[in-house]
This record gives structure tokens, C-alpha cells and sequence, in this order.
């Protein structure tokens, strides 16, 4: 089975600041690692992927994401943070195992950036 | 390009009263499609997703049931909802036979049963 696990509940950061939002994953077999952005009362918005190649993923809004296989972790960053960022980031993996047809969704961790 | 709709956008429904939220896609086919609930503004909980017309595949045993009539329609029901069925609920879609896709997400139902 899959498993996804946001270890933060809240992530507080001072705009301007680098931010860090962390995702740790369990799969059978390798793994399809996905971040996602919600603001409120709205869906989910696509931000990056990591399916193969570089550990270090480029996204929307100036996020990335790196892979780290060895760790099994997938870690959102910003170089500096807005904000506009603040909202609830979830991390979600699938793996190639033949499951694949489902996607299974960290907890979310809600991101403040303070003024 | 692709597009997912949902509605009503928000439903306010007394106990034990019947529910049907629909979600359609559009500029896609055979797409994959999913049902989450989404409680207190968190977590999400897959109930039910569909890999073609008439498969439905049920992770959460509950009040709740899904459909899928046409190849772009999914549809979430119920015959009497609970006060526990209160939430947010999302539709979303993913093309089908591609492993490596994203999925993509409507924008939401919310639902509050009194």
C-alpha cells in the first residue's frame, strides 16, 4: 500500500524568507510524487511532478520540489516566500506498481506568510 | 483544453433528504474519474473513482454511491444523508491509460447537512 505523510500541520514564515513545506512517501514501487495548492474554498491546483530524471522539480509560482529517494521524501521549497502563498499544500504520490489508477493524499499542511 | 465542472456549488440539504452532485469534463475522453471529501478544510478521503462508463470502484463504505453514465459524467448520490455527509466535495479527472499523469481537480461542492 501507499502512503503519504505531511509531518506539519502549519508552517509558519516571514515573507521574503526561504519556506519549506515537507512530505515524506511510502510505495511499492517507484514512486509519481505530486504537490498540490488550495485556497480556501476553492479546488486543488496542480503546482509540480517528479516522475523520473532530475531530483530537483520546477513548478508554478516559483516552487520547486526535491527528490530524495534514499530519504523517501519529497520537500516543497520557495527561495522567498509571498503573501499570496499562504494556503493548504498537500503532497500526493502513485506509484507504477499497477495501482496506478489511484492517487493517495497527504493531510495537508497550511502555509502562513507573515508581512 | 480540458476543463471539469461542478455543481452546484453549494447545497444546504435537511437530514435523511436525497443528494446528487454531478461533475462533467469536457475536452478530454475516457478519462479517469474520482470522487473526494474533504472535512474540515484538510485531508482528503477518496470515496470512488471510475476508469470508464459504468465502473465504479467504492474505497469507503458509506452512505454514499457514485455513477457514471456517460464516458465525461460522474455522479455522487445518496438516498438519505447523514449530518456526517456534511463536507467539501471533489470531483477530479486524470487521462486514463497514462501512468505519469497529473490529476486535475473541479471546483468543489460544498455541502452542509442540518
Amino acid at each position: 500500500a501507499q502512503s503519504v505523510a505531511q509531518p506539519e500541520d502549519q508552517v509558519n514564515v516571514a515573507e521574503g524568507n526561504p519556506l519549506t513545506v515537507k512530505c515524506t512517501y511510502s510505495v511499492s514501487g517507484n514512486p509519481y510524487l505530486f504537490w498540490y495548492v488550495q485556497y480556501p474554498n476553492r479546488g486543488l491546483q496542480f503546482l509540480l511532478k517528479y516522475i523520473t530524471g532530475d531530483n530537483l522539480v520546477k513548478g508554478s509560482y516559483g516552487f520547486e520540489a526535491e527528490f530524495n529517494k534514499s530519504q523517501t521524501s519529497f520537500h516543497l521549497k520557495k527561495p522567498s516566500a509571498l503573501v499570496s502563498d499562504s494556503a493548504l499544500y498537500f503532497c500526493a504520490v502513485r506509484d507504477n506498481s499497477g495501482g496506478y489508477q489511484k492517487v493517495t493524499f497527504g493531510t495537508g499542511t497550511k502555509l502562513q506568510v507573515i508581512p | 483544453s480540458q476543463t471539469i465542472h461542478q455543481w452546484p456549488a453549494t447545497l444546504v440539504q435537511p437530514v435523511g433528504s436525497p443528494l446528487s452532485l454531478e461533475c462533467t469534463v469536457e475536452g478530454t475522453s475516457n478519462p479517469n474519474l474520482y470522487w473526494y471529501r474533504q472535512a474540515a478544510g484538510r485531508g482528503l478521503q477518496l470515496l470512488f473513482y471510475s476508469v470508464g462508463i459504468g465502473q465504479i470502484s467504492s474505497e469507503v463504505p458509506q452512505n454514499l454511491s457514485a455513477s457514471r453514465p456517460q464516458d465525461r459524467q460522474f455522479i455522487l448520490s445518496s438516498k438519505k444523508l447523514l449530518l456526517s455527509d456534511s463536507g467539501f466535495y471533489l470531483c477530479a479527472w486524470m487521462r486514463g491509460q497514462i501512468v505519469q499523469e497529473t490529476q486535475y481537480f473541479g471546483p468543489g461542492t460544498r455541502l452542509l447537512v442540518l
